[in-house]
């Protein structure tokens, strides 16, 4: 069964700090990935997409990598501010079907 | 402006008695989707269309319907609601289905008594 599994499951960090975020997959084929942010009672907003050839990708402060071999993705925030506090979801999309594949999310508290 | 509206916002009902949330997107998009969000259990796809009147089923469709009779809507209707179809929904569009941008509607926020 296809399943995308995220950590840590809830991050509190400093404002000005860095921090990860890590979603493992086992959706085959696989098509791409993306990172979500969420806000809380309102829709995700995608961030990033991530196709099999690439390693890396930016968006601002988010810069999101992907390993295609082991099936694992981050999402990196830098300098993070008071507005990153939010879900952020991993989606990860199969060639085989239509379906999409959630992770449940990481929530991300950052404190002054 | 390029969005997903829903309605209603926000519904409280009684078991059984049917309801339609509907869902409509004006940027021409082919594939749309409705999800559902609960504590603990993140978004997960109820149904979704790649195009009018094609439609299929997501990971928990049981006790929801849905249509694309025209490609701006895709409606979702709980024929006879129960408590356990209490959550928040989301419906959303994007060009295709591996189109990057999948745009979101605002959420409905249903509670079934």
């Amino acid at each position: 069964k296809n399943q995308v599994e995220q950590s840590p499951q809830s991050l509190i960090i400093l404002e000005g700090k860095n921090c990860t975020l890590q979603c493992n997959y086992t959706v085959s084929p696989f098509s791409n990935l993306r990172w979500y942010k969420q806000d809380t009672g309102r829709g995700p907003v995608s961030l990033t997409i991530m196709t099999f050839s690439e390693n890396t990708k930016s968006n601002g402060r988010y810069t999101a990598t992907l390993d295609a071999d082991t099936k694992q993705s981050s999402l990196h925030i830098t300098a993070s501010q008071l507005s990153d506090s939010a879900s952020y979801i991993c989606v990860v999309l199969s060639n085989s079907g239509y379906a999409l594949n959630f992770g449940k999310g990481t929530s991300l508290l950052v404190t002054p | 402006e390029a969005q997903v509206t829903q309605n209603p916002r926000y519904l409280i009902t009684v078991t059984g008695k049917k309801l339609t949330v509907t869902c409509s997107q004006n940027m021409n998009h082919e594939y749309m989707s409705w999800y559902r969000q609960d504590p603990g259990l993140g978004l997960r796809q109820i149904y979704y269309s790649m195009n009018v009147e094609v439609t299929d089923k997501g990971d928990v469709p049981e006790g929801y319907k849905v249509s694309r009779k025209e490609k701006r809507n895709f409606p979702l209707i709980l024929e006879s609601p129960s408590p356990n179809q209490t959550s928040l929904y989301f419906c959303a569009s994007s060009s295709t289905y591996y189109q990057e941008t999948q745009y979101f509607g605002p959420g409905t926020r249903l509670l079934v008594l």
